[in-house]
């Protein structure tokens, strides 16, 4: 079974401009999760969609916004980048309780 | 609120065993997880753990002690592919992940 995908693998940005990453989970699995990971900050939750709907939200400002479609790969938008932005994002998808996570996307923000 | 702790680094030999702490404050959870990430890759799953006591993985080993709250990982026969990072996370009823800050591993020869 193809694990979690996600594009694109990097991305370079600058300030002002916005940015939408995708993540197709693993097949049967309806629920996906976004993560910011930084060196200082560590793996940060930004909000989890299941069956199209915004489960959980974690606490990061409006620029970040995110969906979910009918077959289960989901979208996250930041608009205005800020260079604080730059981080690894990760996707996860579960079926249970156990998340299985995504290559991640390389956000540069110059 | 929740707030999980972990040290930041530990160096090891090869070959060796070692032990990763994890100490964390929350309300309720289902379950214990432990990931292992590589330096510029996704965390990888290793384990999770619901019922208090020792679940054995191969050389991979982790420990839950929801009375004291508190778990750990024990890695034996140490080689140099696990030098990495290793997170513990729960995920509290009702609520999002929570990950620990991550103990990076040093595997030395």
């Amino acid at each position: 079974k193809a694990g979690v995908t996600q594009t694109p693998r990097y991305l370079i940005k600058t300030r002002g401009q916005q940015v939408t990453l995708s993540c197709s989970p693993i097949s049967g699995h309806r629920s996906v999760s976004w993560y910011q990971q930084t060196p200082g900050q560590g793996l940060q939750f930004l909000f989890e969609y299941f069956s199209e709907t915004q489960r959980n939200k974690g606490n990061f400002p409006g620029r970040f916004s995110g969906r979910q479609f009918s077959n289960s790969r989901s979208e996250m938008n930041v608009s205005t980048l800020e260079l604080g932005d730059s981080a690894l994002y990760l996707c996860a998808s579960s079926l249970g309780e156990t998340q299985y996570f995504g290559p991640g996307t390389r956000l540069t923000v110059l | 609120g929740q707030n999980i702790d972990q040290p930041t680094e530990m160096t090891a030999t090869e070959g060796a065993i070692v032990q990763i702490n994890c100490t964390y404050q929350t309300s309720g959870f289902n379950g214990l997880f432990w990931y292992q990430q590589h330096a510029g890759e996704a965390p990888t799953f290793l384990s999770y753990n619901v019922l208090d006591g020792l679940e054995e993985k191969g050389r991979f080993s982790s420990f839950l002690s929801r009375s004291k709250g508190y778990s750990y990982l024990l890695l034996k026969e140490l080689q140099m592919k696990d030098s990495a990072s290793y997170l513990c996370a729960v995920r509290p009823y009702g609520q999002n992940f929570v990950f620990g800050p991550g103990t990076r591993l040093s595997v030395l020869p």
